[in-house]
């Protein structure tokens, strides 16, 4: 059974960080793409960042370039999101996903965390 | 906002069946077969429904399907559901400087 686990959340003053981690089983993870995608009630979802199944190719969102850092430990199952000046329009939930496909960079996201709230305020 | 266009609700009755399109560019869907749908009961994770603007995943009812037109991906339900109420996001690949751009979500009631 695949399965994504999140961690890392929590509330978090503007300016501060914050390092997420999906720790994953039940699939061969060194193979796929990931991602994480965040949801706010006000924006909806959003695309925040990619990283290429050996972690030589990564993406963001133009919202968080700069600030945030994907990374993966193939070895450990684990994909992260470093978060650094963080900000209130930050706060959303964040969840990781895994690609279905690895032929192309198509949106399609077959498996997903249960998400972890990153809450960003004074 | 978002970069792909959505209605903010669509509604049916059950038995029947609904539409829901998705509005982008000659960047994202007009340029890509990458269109994929999300459906999102609350306090739930998405989940998959479409991919590739037809492909259903293992496990999806082939009361869903997709099509694409130009710059327009659409999600049919047939056969609507009550189980079928919940939020559905469209999502495309880009050729911008974002990777992946969503839609604002629209919410299916089943009346």
């Amino acid at each position: 059974e695949v399965r994504l686990l999140e961690s890392g959340g929590g509330l978090v003053q503007p300016g501060g960080s914050l390092r997420l981690s999906c720790a994953v089983s039940g699939f061969t993870f060194k193979t796929y793409a990931m991602s994480w995608v965040r949801q706010t009630p006000g924006r909806g979802l959003e695309w925040v960042s990619s990283i290429s199944s050996a972690g030589s190719n990564t993406y963001y969102a133009d919202s968080v370039k700069g600030r945030f850092s994907i990374s993966r430990d193939n070895s450990k199952n684990t994909l992260y999101l470093h978060m650094n000046s963080l900000r209130v329009e930050d706060t959303a939930i964040y969840y990781c996903a895994k690609r279905l496909t690895t032929s192309h960079p198509g949106a399609d996201f077959d498996y997903w965390g249960q998400g972890t709230l990153v809450t960003v305020s004074s | 906002q978002s970069a792909l266009t959505q209605p903010a609700s669509v509604s049916g009755s059950p038995g029947q069946s609904i539409t829901i399109s998705c509005t982008g560019t000659t960047s994202d869907v007009g340029a890509y077969d990458y269109v994929s749908w999300y459906q999102q009961h609350p306090g739930k994770a998405p989940q998959l429904m479409i991919y590739d603007v037809s492909n259903r995943p293992s496990g999806v009812s082939n009361r869903f399907s997709g099509s694409k037109s130009g710059n327009t991906a659409s999600l049919t339900i047939s056969g609507l559901q009550a189980e079928d109420e919940a939020d559905y996001y469209c999502t495309s690949y880009t050729s911008s400087n974002t990777r992946y751009v969503f839609g604002p979500g629209t919410r299916v009631t089943v009346l």
